[in-house]
């Protein structure tokens, strides 16, 4: 069955640093998005992503965070300045009609430590 | 404000009995409720979808009810075994949005 996935999927990186996470969303998928979750807390929205550009965002994802389709099968989240408060799991998702009325598929996620 | 809220972060069932999950949720008007599954350290899986004009919803051992008026959504996993225990989130958008929001979660574990 085809499968989100995710790289890498751990990342350490010091404050003030810029990090890109990685995903390969199923292929005929044309929805695309990135959910955080912070230890012990619940699934977070950030971001929302058709037809190349964001359509929906959460008021976590401020100027420091960005989101790119470089090609045809990749998607990647950017963190321009990361912070202590940025650590988290990062999750990327896709569906084929829109996650409002179709399942979300998720990858397993990108683990990220900020120190 | 809007709020998803699911009714206990912890639940314990023995094993063959049904387990009962509750989902509310205020200020939303969905269209569409969902329900996933999440083990420790992976993504949330899909489960099953339901429509507001739909009351119930079923696959194989899972059943799901959805009561618009109540604001409710309950969760149902007949003949309970430990590889059932997780936590389960529901999840829901409102009416011509797509961001989709997660409910905090009960974790359930079926004990042998």
């Amino acid at each position: 069955e085809p499968e989100v996935t995710q790289t890498p999927s751990h990342q350490v990186t010091q404050m003030g640093q810029e990090v890109i996470l990685r995903c390969v969303p199923i292929s005929n998928h044309l929805y695309f998005y990135w959910y955080r979750q912070i230890l012990g807390q619940k699934v977070e929205f950030l971001v929302s992503f058709y037809n190349n550009e964001i359509s929906e965002k959460s008021e976590i994802f401020d100027d420091q965070f960005s989101v790119e389709r470089p090609d045809g099968s990749n998607f990647t989240l950017k963190i321009r300045s990361t912070k202590l408060e940025d650590s988290a799991m990062y999750f990327c998702a896709s569906s084929d009609t829109g996650g409002k009325n179709s399942p979300l598929h998720f990858g397993n996620g990108t683990r990220l430590t900020v120190t | 404000s809007q709020k998803i809220e699911q009714n206990s972060e912890a639940l314990n069932i023995q094993e063959g009995k049904t387990a009962t999950l509750t989902c509310n949720y205020t200020n939303y008007s969905p269209a569409y409720l969902q329900w996933y599954r999440q083990d420790p350290g992976r993504g949330p899986v899909f489960l099953l979808l339901i429509r507001e004009n739909e009351k119930e919803k079923r696959k194989e051992r899972l059943k799901v009810t959805f009561d618009t008026t109540l604001k409710q959504s309950l969760f149902h996993i007949t003949a309970s075994q430990p590889a059932d225990s997780a936590t389960y989130l529901c999840a829901l958008s409102n009416f011509g949005n797509e961001k989709l929001t997660f409910g905090t979660g009960t974790r359930l574990t079926i004990i042998p």
